[in-house]
């Protein structure tokens, strides 16, 4: 079942601007990652953090977790036209051997040149 | 490396036949592989989770009789959707585990596979 919940559910930059995507979840989570998807295309993974990591950083990437609110968000900065894509949240839950990602609804973002 | 395939990329058949679909592991032993349907501007639904050798899991609601999953081998899963309807018209897409990298939590996903029953 779904249980992540992005917002916005579209987002529309100008180039150069940055673009901060919300993702909140409701179970106790393992971890969580960043997914991206060109239209029609397959899912891309951008970053994971963990649930004992509050940051991380990947080249324009930033993640946020707080797992005491159940949220986190994902920071891309000095946007470009190639990001425009659709951005998930996919969260594991604790649990032994559990592998199953569990997806957000997604925010579709628009970098406009 | 980890790369992914699905075949065929997309496929449109005839209400009442049925569509196999291919995910493969190029480079890495998946022993774990997923199967997810997207509708469009909508997000990923797990269909079923597919371990190597053994029976397929399936989520809740999900028709193990319309949705048969095999994997026989470390690199290959298929779906086949059983006597397609329209309803069933989707985007497939598969993803896999790298089984030999320990507790590995990053899942490598496919291309997709946009199925079209008329």
């Amino acid at each position: 079942s779904q249980q992540g919940e992005e917002d916005p559910q579209a987002l529309s930059i100008q180039e150069g601007e940055n673009a901060t995507m919300n993702c909140s979840y409701k179970t106790s989570i393992n971890n969580l990652q960043w997914y991206r998807q060109n239209s029609g295309r397959g899912l891309v993974h951008l970053i994971l953090i963990r649930s004992n990591e509050r940051e991380k950083h990947s080249g324009r990437l930033r993640v946020t977790l707080d797992t005491s609110k159940k949220s986190s968000s994902l920071l891309i900065t000095a946007s470009r036209a190639a990001d425009t894509a659709s951005y998930f949240c996919a969260t594991t839950r604790s649990g032994a051997g559990s592998y199953q990602l569990t997806f957000g609804k997604g925010t579709k973002l628009s970098v406009i040149p | 490396g980890a790369v992914v395939s699905q075949h065929p990329s997309w496929v449109i058949c005839k209400s009442g036949t049925s569509v196999k679909i291919e995910c493969r592991s190029l480079d890495f032993q998946a022993t774990t592989m997923f199967w997810y349907r997207q509708f469009p501007k909508q997000s990923l639904m797990l269909m079923a989770t597919s371990n190597e050798g053994s029976k397929a899991t399936y989520e809740q609601g999900v028709e193990k009789d319309k949705f048969l999953i095999n994997h026989a081998s470390l690199t290959l899963s298929t779906l086949t959707v059983t006597s397609a309807h329209p309803e069933d018209s989707s985007f497939y897409i598969c993803s896999a585990r790298d089984g030999l990298a320990g507790y590995q939590e990053t899942q490598y996903f496919g291309p997709g596979t946009r199925l079209l029953v008329l």
